[in-house]
């Protein structure tokens, strides 16, 4: 049983433009959401988190959002750059656990 | 500060063999983990370390053993390699205060 999905694998968009990831969550128990970008042959890179008393945080060009009630958040990359090319990971905390739950991650690709 | 390190980058082993995956870190960190990525999978968390001393189960800890001995050292242990375990392993630490986990490069291991 999946509990963090990320539907789309992979993803091209513009260099300029904005680029959108989802992530959708079936454990309601979760209460601290990380997102990590991960470049070939590298370990994962942490890249911005969001608490669940937020709906918000934004770090530069990455804002992520949370929907609790849809159980849905998105991370927004404005202005997406060909360095941002990478596979992105979704992660979730259940609340007094140390485990981290991972999404099979999504591949960007950021057309110059 | 070198961050997470691990050793060896990449290794072979033949069924049955038995090896250890070396994970350190220099920043004083109280919590690390171990995790392995499969194709087309996200990040699975084997086992993890709250402190000198302590460690506990994660998703799929079956096969593997570790221990922590000290703040530094995170080993992983194979103890009958299959093939079932070809893998890249991640091994990860954070301080008590953020959920933010440093990765460290990974060791990409094949069981043949």
């Amino acid at each position: 049983d999946q509990q963090v999905k990320q539907n789309s694998p992979s993803l091209s968009v513009q260099e300029g433009r904005i680029s959108i990831l989802n992530c959708d969550y079936t454990n309601s128990m979760f209460d601290y959401f990380l997102w990590y970008k991960k470049y070939p042959a590298e370990g994962p890179t942490f890249l911005i988190s969001i608490s669940s008393i937020k709906d918000k945080n934004e770090d530069g060009r990455f804002t992520v959002f949370l929907n609790k009630s849809a159980k849905h958040l998105s991370l927004h990359i404005v202005p997406s750059q060909p360095g941002d090319s990478a596979v992105y990971f979704c992660a979730a905390r259940k609340g007094g656990s140390e485990k981290l739950v991972f999404g099979k991650g999504t591949k960007l690709t950021v057309n110059p | 500060n070198a961050g997470v390190t691990q050793t060896p980058k990449f290794q072979v082993l033949k069924t049955g063999q038995s090896m250890t995956l070396q994970c350190a870190q220099d920043m004083n960190h109280e919590y690390m983990s171990w995790y392995r990525q499969d194709p087309g999978m996200g990040l699975r968390l084997i086992h993890y370390s709250v402190g000198a001393g302590i460690t506990d189960q994660g998703e799929v800890p079956n096969g593997y053993n570790v221990s922590r001995s000290t703040t530094e050292d995170f080993p992983l242990r194979l103890l009958s390699a299959a093939p079932s375990q070809t893998s890249v392993y991640f091994c990860a630490s954070r301080t008590g205060v953020s959920y933010e986990q440093y990765f460290g490069p990974g060791t990409r291991l094949t069981v043949t």
